[in-house]
């Protein structure tokens, strides 16, 4: 079955800095993978998502990257902000809509 | 745009009641809803999906007689708690998804049962 999980639970960066989050998943027919930004108390927001027949998509600030051969995606945050500290875990598709357990970004002044 | 509502944010009740919660999309029909539960520290739990107009889709170990699930609209699902324990305490949320299977999160409500 699908397993998707994270390689860090938690992720500490300095203000200004880039962030990395990485997820990794299992199930090679897996063709729709969203990224999401849960803050403490709250509802999962989404952030941003990519379909398997692209490898990168941008937005503002972030851009997620997807590698299909060692099937990992990541999400890279720019200049990392104080309001930027969340919860961030990835959603895959593979037969249904798996979540990871995510990463716990804390951005320090 | 994009937006899906919960109600309430929070409760308090009593063991043995039961509590409804509502997860309304505000601006846009969604043919699909979803149930979760988030323990502390944890990734979310599924509990069931639903589709307007038809029976929901309880996950393994998840009891439909404990947790009622009613779509009645496209921008309408509620869930229900019926009996409710200590144990049912936990946060809960909705998500609604159109066709594009981007499942967009209501901001959750928080059980807690004395």
């Amino acid at each position: 079955g699908e397993n998707v999980g994270l390689h860090l639970p938690t992720l500490s960066v300095q203000e200004g800095d880039n962030s990395i989050i990485n997820c990794a998943y299992s199930n090679s027919a897996s063709d729709y993978f969203i990224w999401y930004k849960q803050e403490s108390g709250k509802g999962p927001q989404f952030i941003i998502d990519i379909r398997s027949n692209m490898d990168k998509r941008q937005g503002q600030r972030v851009t997620v990257l997807l590698n299909k051969t060692v099937k990992h995606l990541s999400l890279q945050i720019a200049a990392t902000q104080p309001g930027d500290s969340a919860v961030y875990f990835c959603a895959v598709r593979g037969n249904d809509m798996r979540f990871g357990a995510g990463t716990r970004l804390t951005v320090k002044p | 745009g994009a937006v899906v509502s919960q109600h309430p944010s929070w409760v308090i009740c009593k063991s043995g009641t039961s509590v409804k919660i509502e997860c309304r999309s505000l601006d846009f029909q969604a043919t699909t809803m979803f149930w979760y539960r988030q323990f502390p520290k944890q990734s979310l739990m599924l509990m069931a999906t639903s589709n307007e107009g038809s029976k929901a889709t309880y996950e393994q170990g998840v009891e439909k007689d404990k947790f009622l699930i009613n779509h009645a609209s496209l921008t309408l699902s509620t869930l229900t708690v019926t009996s409710a324990h200590p144990e049912d305490s936990s946060f809960y949320i909705c998500s609604a998804s159109q066709s594009t299977d981007t499942q967009y999160f209501g901001p959750g409500t928080r059980l807690t049962v004395l």
